[in-house]
């Protein structure tokens, strides 16, 4: 299996505070991505990145920031959280830019 | 863009029935595509893929093949089991330069 640890795996927060979802890998794959995944909509893209301190949006970006200050780790950021972003969220790595994706095993979220 | 259209679900089989999901997609070029399988609870993992037009992937049981004149990458199971319940994904190529958009996926059920 491949090396991603998400941290934390649950998490249960109020409307307005700020959160932190980490990525880790052990792989050394230079393509970090975070998803979130909701009933109806499938997995959607947040943030990716191709690099250390580079990263770029995807889909559904509006409330989130990122951050790859190394290799190994990818942050998420909720500024201010609201009940919107109640969700499962998936890091995933990619060695190359076509290839496959290894995903985490999810960070599940709730907003109150 | 790239992109791909995938049947939607769900899709309720008894077992040993045959299983076919469709999916089409569009690309510039040839590029890799992928089959990505979701159990209950997990993240999202590789089930197949296919490097180039032609090619046939194969696991588990399953099959797909990547045919460029009909720009098709279903996927097949001649004799499905409880166990494979699960969200099946087709993978597009990544657009935009890396990034890979999923859809929301084939709910399949398995009934003994």
């Amino acid at each position: 299996d491949a090396g991603i640890t998400q941290s934390p795996r649950h998490k249960v927060t109020e409307t307005g505070t700020p959160v932190t979802l980490r990525c880790h890998q052990t792989e050394n794959h230079r393509y970090m991505y975070w998803y979130r995944q909701d009933p109806g909509h499938g997995l959607r893209l947040i943030h990716y990145s191709y690099g250390v301190k580079d990263t770029d949006k995807g889909e559904v970006s509006d409330g989130y920031s990122v951050s790859r200050s190394k290799t190994e780790d990818f942050l998420l950021t909720l500024e201010s959280a609201t009940s919107s972003q109640t969700s499962v969220y998936f890091c995933a790595i990619s060695e190359t830019s076509g290839g496959e994706l290894f995903f985490g095993e999810g960070s599940r979220l709730t907003v109150l | 863009g790239d992109s791909v259209t995938q049947m939607e679900g769900p899709v309720t089989l008894s077992e040993e029935a045959f299983l076919t999901i469709n999916c089409t997609y569009t690309a510039t070029g040839y590029p890799s595509l992928f089959w990505y399988v979701q159990y209950p609870g997990e993240g999202l993992q590789l089930l197949l893929k296919a490097t180039k037009a032609d090619d046939k992937g194969s696991n588990k049981g399953f099959e797909a093949t990547y045919r460029k004149e009909t720009t098709s990458f279903h996927l097949e199971k001649g004799s499905v089991q409880v166990s494979d319940s699960a969200v099946y994904f087709c993978a597009p190529p990544p657009g935009g330069g890396f990034k890979t958009i999923f859809g929301a996926g084939t709910r399949l059920f398995v009934k003994a």
